[in-house]
């Protein structure tokens, strides 16, 4: 299996612009999530999707940013307008419907790095 | 509120053993993980304690006490490439896990 594939690996902008951040989940895992990661405040959950639906969205800081999962096989995250604050990696995971155990660990994808100048 | 506590960094040499300690305090508590990063990439998955106790696997073992609010990974025969961040988080229910910010170890020669 290829993993939870994301993209773009980099992403580098002006502040104003839009981002669009992409994900692929691990084929036949059905929940989602958007991740941020920044030295100062850790890995902090954006949103969670279950069967392409989203399921709490708490985690997003504010209406700039927003996800959608049109398909179980894609999603994106998209900040608009971009802020310098946003600077952080993003990780997408992703996780099996099996039962037991494996179905809370994580798969996580290489991540995001975004820079907002 | 939810609240997880982890040393922010820890220094060990190789060949030793390291104890990395996790207490947390949240509103509801399915497990515990312990995720692995390697600087650059992502969280890999190391462990998961549902019940009390310790779970050993490999070098790494990890312990649980429910009661306590606490948990620790413990890493044997400590090998350069374990410098990396550990990240201990609570598997809260209804598909939510909260991760601690994590500690790094540096392994030296």
């Amino acid at each position: 299996d290829a993993g939870v594939i994301q993209s773009p690996r980099h992403e580098v902008t002006e502040m104003g612009q839009e981002v669009t951040l992409r994900c692929k989940p691990i084929s036949g895992h059905n929940s989602l999530f958007w991740y941020r990661q920044t030295m100062m405040r850790g890995l902090e959950l954006l949103i969670y999707f279950n069967n392409n639906v989203p399921i709490d969205d708490s985690g997003m800081p504010e209406d700039r940013f927003s996800a959608k999962m049109p398909n179980a096989s894609f999603s994106t995250l998209k900040i608009q307008p971009s802020e310098p604050r946003d600077s952080a990696v993003y990780f997408c995971a992703s996780t099996t419907p099996a039962g037991g155990i494996a179905k809370n660990i994580q798969y996580f994808g290489a991540g995001t790095r975004l820079s907002v100048l | 509120g939810q609240n997880i506590d982890q040393p922010t960094e820890m220094t060990a040499t190789e060949g030793a053993i390291v104890q990395i300690n996790c207490t947390y305090q949240t509103s509801g508590f399915n497990g515990l993980f312990w995720y692995q990063q390697h600087a650059g990439e992502a969280p890999t998955f190391l462990s998961y304690n549902v019940l009390d106790g310790l779970e050993e696997k490999g070098r790494f073992s990890s312990f649980l006490s429910r009661s306590k609010g606490y948990s620790y990974l413990l890493l044997k025969e400590l090998q350069m490439k374990d410098s990396a961040s550990y990240l201990c988080a609570v598997d809260t229910g209804g598909f939510k896990t909260i991760f601690g910010a994590g500690t790094r170890l540096f392994v030296k020669a």
